[in-house]
């Protein structure tokens, strides 16, 4: 079974503070992405990444950076946090690129900013 | 206009009855489908993807997909309490890029 770990399920951090929220995956998958989820917005694409040291934004990356120094590894980076930060973070994993590209998703971290 | 639509609900269906989840997308390029389903406080878990016009079945849960009508459905048979969940429609507009839906959330009645 695919497994996708992230490193806390809560978190709260005050403005301004530096943030870093991990991500593992233990499938050897290509591909890794960062969403924030947010009431009646859904599912919100913020980072991903398709090979090690490579990134690209996806639709809200502002306030946000990534790092992916191993394959397995993806971290993302709230520069300094602030209260429209607070959400649930999803990590997923997915293994190819094809038309049956599935997402597997990690357990969430709920972050709140104060 | 939203790129992918689902009506948020409440879907309220008795326990045994087909509960019906609809999904529809702007992006005509779009090639492959999924359905997620996922629980209060819980990730997203796939239940199905589909690429071809039809249907796909997969136990209880049929997914249909018409691209000429830009939709895509997922049928859940013989609903049970546990499939009280929201559930997430997905596609992929060419790339390996997600576009998710907000979810329509779903009620089964016992």
């Amino acid at each position: 079974d695919v497994k996708v770990t992230q490193s806390s399920r809560y978190l709260v951090k005050r403005t301004g503070e530096k943030v870093f929220l991990e991500c593992v995956q233990d499938m050897d998958h290509e591909n890794m992405f960062w969403y924030r989820q947010d009431p009646g917005l859904g599912l919100r694409l913020i980072y991903f990444s398709y090979d090690v040291k490579m990134k690209e934004k996806g639709d809200i990356p502002e306030g946000y950076s990534v790092s992916r120094e191993k394959k397995e590894r993806f971290s993302l980076i709230l520069e300094s946090a602030s209260t429209n930060q607070t959400s649930m973070y999803l990590c997923a994993s997915s293994a190819s690129r094809g038309m049956s590209d599935t997402q597997y998703f990690g357990p969430g971290t709920r972050l709140t900013v104060l | 206009q939203k790129e992918v639509e689902q009506n948020s609900g409440p879907l309220s269906v008795p326990e045994g009855a087909i509960a019906s989840l609809n999904c529809t997308y702007s992006d005509r390029g779009s090639q492959s489908f999924f359905w997620y389903r996922q629980y209060s406080g819980k990730s997203p878990e796939l239940i199905m993807f589909i690429y071809s016009n039809g249907d796909k079945e997969d136990g209880r849960f049929t997914a249909q997909l018409n691209k000429a009508s830009q939709y895509v459905s997922l049928l859940i048979r013989d609903s049970q309490p546990s499939d009280s969940a929201t559930y997430l429609c997905a596609v992929i507009p060419g790339t390996y890029k997600y576009i998710f839906g907000t979810g329509t959330r779903l009620k089964v009645l016992a």
